[in-house]
């Protein structure tokens, strides 16, 4: 079974500084993706950034980037700039690639403890 | 508007008296799911589905039940609350069939549930 750890409960930066969220997961995996997924207190979950983990190249989305070390099994998130809008709870998640997820592991996400970040004017 | 709707967005009930949360997507996909979140544990599946008539257990379904009679609609049932389900629910839904696959999850905007 897969599982991911955030081992920052919370975590808090200066507006237009960066701070960069810490990730770990587990898995026997070689094909699968890895997300990070914001909750503001609107509770809704948005999508801020996706990884394959096949693709060698970190993702980045505008202010928001990865560092993706496969073989460490770490994910973390950078946020550049920092503004009071990315004060949120921050999820780390992971799914298996449809082609080795069978069973009750197709489309699951297995996700983190969570992070709250609290960004400061 | 493509989205996935839960209601109601908030619930306070009673042990034991029976209650189902709806949840329902307007963009023709296969796969839907229910999750839960708790403090410290992040979110786990609780039930998902692959498709009308298909539905199987994730990882915490003691408790819960649900049903897919049409593609949009994946309610879940609570038939007989306890306090310990008290939690903030949320509905998924994905384009996840074995030829066309979306890794994308689209989320409702979340159920907080409460059972005294």
């Amino acid at each position: 079974a897969q599982t991911v750890t955030q081992s920052q409960p919370e975590m808090s930066v200066q507006e237009a500084e960066t701070v960069t969220l810490s990730c770990t997961y587990d898995t026997s995996e070689n094909n699968y993706y890895l997300f990070w997924y914001k909750q503001p207190p609107s509770r809704q979950m948005i999508l801020v950034i996706r990884q394959e983990a096949y693709k060698q190249q970190n993702a980045t989305e505008n202010r928001f980037s990865v560092n993706f070390q496969k073989a460490a099994k770490s994910f973390s998130l950078k946020i550049s700039d920092s503004q009071l809008g990315d004060t949120a709870m921050y999820f780390c998640a992971f799914m298996k690639h449809p082609s080795n997820a069978g069973g009750t592991s197709y489309g699951k996400l297995t996700f983190g403890q969570g992070t709250i970040l609290t960004v400061h004017p | 508007e493509a989205q996935v709707t839960q209601n109601p967005r908030y619930l306070i009930t009673v042990t034991g008296k029976k209650l189902t949360v709806t949840c329902s997507q307007n963009m023709n996909h296969e796969y839907m799911s229910w999750y839960r979140q708790d403090p410290g544990l992040g979110l786990r599946q609780i039930y998902y589905s692959m498709n009308v008539e298909v539905t199987d257990k994730g990882d915490v379904p003691e408790g819960y039940k649900v049903s897919r009679k049409e593609k949009r609609n994946f309610p879940l049932i609570l038939e007989s609350p306890s306090p310990n389900q008290t939690s903030l629910y949320f509905c998924a839904s994905s384009l996840l069939g074995l030829d066309s696959f979306n890794e994308n999850l689209f989320f409702g905007s979340g159920t907080q549930l409460s059972v005294l």
